[in-house]
């Protein structure tokens, strides 16, 4: 069964920094893009990067040059580091395995809050 | 980026009626393979969005037969033949051809 864990969210004071990390299991996680999709309170989805399966990565316009997404394939593991975090940051930001430009697989999310 | 444009916003539906909802895109959605990647996800209250249906119209493994998805190019439809209970929720649309990939605002539905 394929099953992914998001760890690492909480609350973080605006200008702060956060690492969050998603392990994947039931599949060979080394042959998937890896992506993360954020939901802000009450409101929709967004994506936010792509961790890829040649360790290419890619973000949004919205958190470039702030978030950075990484990989250990090791671990079985994807991560987005987030720095200079801002209160429209604040989210449930979900690892989702994408195949063929789809999410079969989702997380179940962790929350991110930014507050002073 | 390409636009996906969600209608209605709020379905309210009765028990056991059809409910429809529409999703357009800014730009085609058919990729070079001849494939179209167009999603439709269901997110009951507290959960993680749930993909129903991928490449417009194919069905998940799990997924009512009642669901159903529908159209071409730009223009797509998510269909609920009777709607139950356990269908209130939002629902997105979001196309997989080009990254950043794209939502739609979401559909609310609801029991009437």
């Amino acid at each position: 069964e394929v099953q992914l864990v998001e760890s690492g969210g909480g609350l973080v004071q605006p200008g702060g920094s956060l690492r969050l990390s998603c392990v994947g299991s039931g599949f060979s996680f080394s042959d998937y893009d890896m992506d993360w999709v954020r939901q802000a309170p009450g409101k929709g989805l967004e994506w936010v990067g792509r961790s890829g399966k040649k360790t290419t990565t890619e973000h949004a316009a919205s958190v470039r040059g702030r978030f950075a997404i990484s990989r250990d394939d090791s671990k079985n593991s994807v991560f987005l580091q987030m720095s200079s975090l801002k209160v429209e940051d604040a989210a449930v930001y979900y690892c989702a395995r994408d195949y063929w430009g789809s999410y079969e697989h989702w997380g179940q999310g962790t929350l991110v809050t930014v507050s002073s | 980026d390409v636009v996906m444009t969600q209608s209605p916003l709020s379905l309210p539906v009765t028990l056991g009626q059809p409910a429809s909802i529409s999703c357009r895109s800014s730009q085609s959605l058919v990729y070079r393979d001849g494939n179209t990647y167009l999603n439709w996800f269901q997110q009951r209250p507290g959960q993680s969005p749930r993909r129903l249906i991928y490449k417009v119209s194919n069905r998940d493994s799990g997924v009512p037969d009642r669901f159903s998805g529908s159209g071409s190019g730009t223009d797509f439809t998510l269909k609920i033949s009777r709607v139950e209970a356990e269908d209130v929720g939002f629902y997105y649309c979001m196309q997989g051809i080009e990254r950043p990939y794209t939502f739609g605002q979401g559909t609310k539905l609801e029991i009437k």
